[in-house]
């Protein structure tokens, strides 16, 4: 069974361009999720779908970021426009009944 | 709010060597604990997890305890190797329900002297 697959793996844009973010849960999970980490801090959450809805955005820096997730399979999480604060490594996690997340490799997003 | 802290920040311990990595959380409200590594440049895999109405799991050379109500888990590495090298990540999932986000730490990273 195929795990969580991201792409791009890095990414480099410059300030004011716009990047999105692939991820592929595994196969039949309904749950996805999205966390980054910045700067050297700690792994953060930015939102969760249930299927193709929105369960939980708190994470969410501002509206710069815009995730979806049509038709309940792959998610993209677009960044228009990219500051330099968002550079960092975003991760995504499935799950099929929310206990345990299982995570992607990230994508490394550098902003200059 | 949630907060995770993990002490001490880097470990390096000898080849052979038992080694207990800490992690600590301020609310006990807790719904599970997961503990995953990360290897340089590659993503998170999970080791253990612990619901909250558990004390401990075992996986292998690997047991990680939980007491939820002082805010505390370890994670135990019997017999360290060299392949243990990797940065050990602690997260928490709040009670509630809907509430399914994990609160991280910033990790212990450790290295295994051969």
């Amino acid at each position: 069974e195929a795990g969580v697959t991201q792409f791009p793996s890095h990414s480099v844009i410059e300030k004011g361009q716009t990047v999105t973010l692939r991820c592929d849960p595994i196969s039949g999970h309904d749950n996805l999720y999205w966390y980054r980490r910045v700067m050297g801090k700690e792994i953060k959450f930015l939102l969760h779908f249930v299927k193709e809805s929105k369960q939980d955005e708190s994470g969410m820096p501002n509206n710069r970021f815009l995730a979806e997730r049509t038709g309940g399979t792959y998610s993209t999480l677009k960044v228009q426009p990219a500051e330099l604060e968002d550079s960092g490594v975003y991760f995504c996690a499935s799950s099929s009944t929310g206990y345990e997340q299982y995570f992607g490799p990230g994508t490394r997003l550098t902003v200059t | 709010k949630q907060e995770v802290t993990q002490i001490p920040a880097a470990l390096s311990v000898p080849e052979g060597e038992n080694l207990v990595l800490n992690c600590s959380f301020t609310d006990s409200a807790i719904y599970n604990l997961q503990w995953f590594r990360q290897d340089p440049g590659k993503g998170l895999t999970s080791l253990l997890l612990i619901q909250s109405s558990q004390r401990e799991q075992t996986s292998g050379r690997l047991n990680a305890s939980l007491d939820k109500s002082s805010g505390r888990s370890t994670l135990y590495i019997a017999a360290s190797q060299p392949g243990d090298s990797a940065t050990y990540l602690c997260a928490v999932r709040g009670g509630g329900f809907g509430n399914e986000k994990l609160t991280f730490g910033t990790g212990t990273r450790l290295t295994i002297i051969p």
